[in-house]
């Protein structure tokens, strides 16, 4: 169990550009879930993924946004169009759903600034 | 939808004192999860107690589900037990719902 993973942990960029971010969830769990935490507050739900479905979107994730996970293991977020609103820690979680017992872990996430 | 409110917002504590960290919610839940984030903004899993006690070394947690609370306390606090401790309750589908965390100084 080597843990949840991000990719990258820090991101700068320029307001406009496009940006992708990485998790890596624990293997064999079948949920991986989005969060985005901003200064002083805590996380906030973006989206989840049970196997390859994506289940669930909050109102936090506009049209800018897009996650995937394309076989049921890893997953990406792309922000296009970044705003300066968009600089955030986004957090990916991941949990292996086991009747309603069900435990999140925790990335160590990928800090963007966009200037 | 479910609202989770956490207290004291702040709290400064000299090394070797005791403390409790207080959760509310709004609503039955499925989940409930407390977390300490380092500064590096790691959250690191401190205990899943939708109901019941449990005990972790120094630290343990309450949780009464039916008057929608839950307590965490930490005993004989260390400088590395400073943070953002957060509590967060998982809805229907369980995506979980933070507080605004209390932020523990501890003082050597």
């Amino acid at each position: 169990d080597t843990g949840v993973s991000q990719d990258p942990r820090h991101k700068i960029t320029k307001r406009g550009q496009n940006v992708t971010f990485r998790c890596d969830p624990i293997s064999e769990h079948n949920r991986l879930y989005w969060y985005r935490q901003t200064l002083g507050q805590g996380p906030e739900f973006l989206t989840y993924f049970q196997n390859e479905a994506q289940l669930e979107k909050s109102r936090l994730l506009s049209d800018r946004f897009s996650a995937e996970r394309p076989k049921g293991s890893f997953s990406t977020l792309e922000i296009q169009r970044t705003e300066q609103g968009d600089s955030a820690m986004y957090l990916c979680a991941s949990s292996f759903r086991n009747g309603t017992k069900e435990t999140q872990y925790f990335g160590p996430g990928t800090r963007l600034l966009v200037l | 939808g479910i609202q989770v409110e956490q207290s004291p917002p702040d709290l400064i504590l000299q090394e070797g004192a005791n403390s409790t960290l207080r959760c509310n919610f709004s609503d039955s839940v499925n989940n409930l999860q407390w977390f300490h984030q380092n500064p590096w903004g790691q959250l690191i899993n401190l205990f899943y107690i939708p109901s019941g006690t449990k005990q972790n070394g120094r630290l343990s947690a309450t949780t009464v589900a039916t008057e929608r609370y839950s307590l965490l306390y930490i005993s004989s606090s260390q400088t590395t037990d400073s943070g953002v401790y957060f509590c967060a309750v998982g809805d229907a589908t369980n995506k979980l719902i933070f507080g605004t965390g209390t932020l523990l100084a501890v003082q050597p």
